[in-house]
């Protein structure tokens, strides 16, 4: 059973429009939500974390939006770069402490 | 943010040989650490949680007593991958907690593992 649904699986984008990625979850004892940016070769890297106390949070260009109700998280790339081309999953668990379930990634490519 | 490492890596073995990955928080202890296995193309899944002080918890389907799991210390934990088969060929990453109110979790660079 996945427990974390990501889309689209591979995402193409213009340098300078917005990236966005879709994830919906079904545990809802899950509470805490982050986004990670993987390069190859690389551990994931931490991008924006939400709790669902809040409905949205921004970092910079990096913006998450949730929708508790509907049990939806996004992540929106602002001004997307070249070098923003990585992988990127989200990931959720319950209390923040526990490991995480993570989607299955999406491939984003930013044309120059 | 919090830094983990791990080492080595890269490691390349033989069948049938043990390979140990470390896990070390540089600059925040660790309670728990967790440690997932993630195969070419594919996401992050989650193998077992190593706790400090205790015995680790495993995932369903990840057999114990092939991915031994210890936790030395609050900056430590070490996976040795027992009796290395081609199939456990893959890139192993690990994660700690930071604590604090947001408890963020940090990853390791990975380490890559090829069975021969």
């Amino acid at each position: 059973q996945q427990q974390v649904k990501q889309s689209p699986q591979s995402l193409i984008v213009q340098k300078g429009g917005i990236s966005i990625i879709n994830c919906a979850y079904e545990n809802t004892a899950f509470d805490y939500f982050p986004w990670y940016q993987q390069f190859p070769g690389k551990g994931p890297a931490l991008l924006i974390a939400i709790r669902p106390d809040v409905s949205e949070k921004k970092e910079g260009r990096f913006t998450i939006s949730f929708n508790k109700s509907a049990k939806q998280f996004s992540l929106h790339i602002m001004d997307s770069q070249p070098g923003d081309s990585a992988t990127y999953f989200c990931a959720a668990s319950n209390r923040g402490a526990d490991g995480l379930t993570f989607g299955k990634g999406t491939h984003l490519i930013i044309q120059p | 943010g919090a830094v983990v490492s791990q080492h080595p890596s890269r490691v390349i073995c033989k069948s049938g040989t043990s390979v140990k990955i470390e896990c070390r928080s540089l600059d925040f202890q660790a309670t728990t650490m967790f440690w997932y296995r993630q195969f070419p193309k594919q996401s992050l899944m989650l193998m077992a949680t190593s706790n400090e002080g205790s015995k680790a918890t495993y995932e369903q389907g990840v057999e114990k007593d092939k991915f031994l799991i210890n936790h030395a210390s609050l900056t430590l934990s070490t996976l040795t991958v027992t009796s290395a088969h081609p199939e456990d060929s893959s890139f192993y990453i690990c994660s700690a907690p930071s604590g604090g109110s947001n408890n963020e979790q940090f990853f390791g660079p990975g380490t890559r593992l090829t069975v021969l």
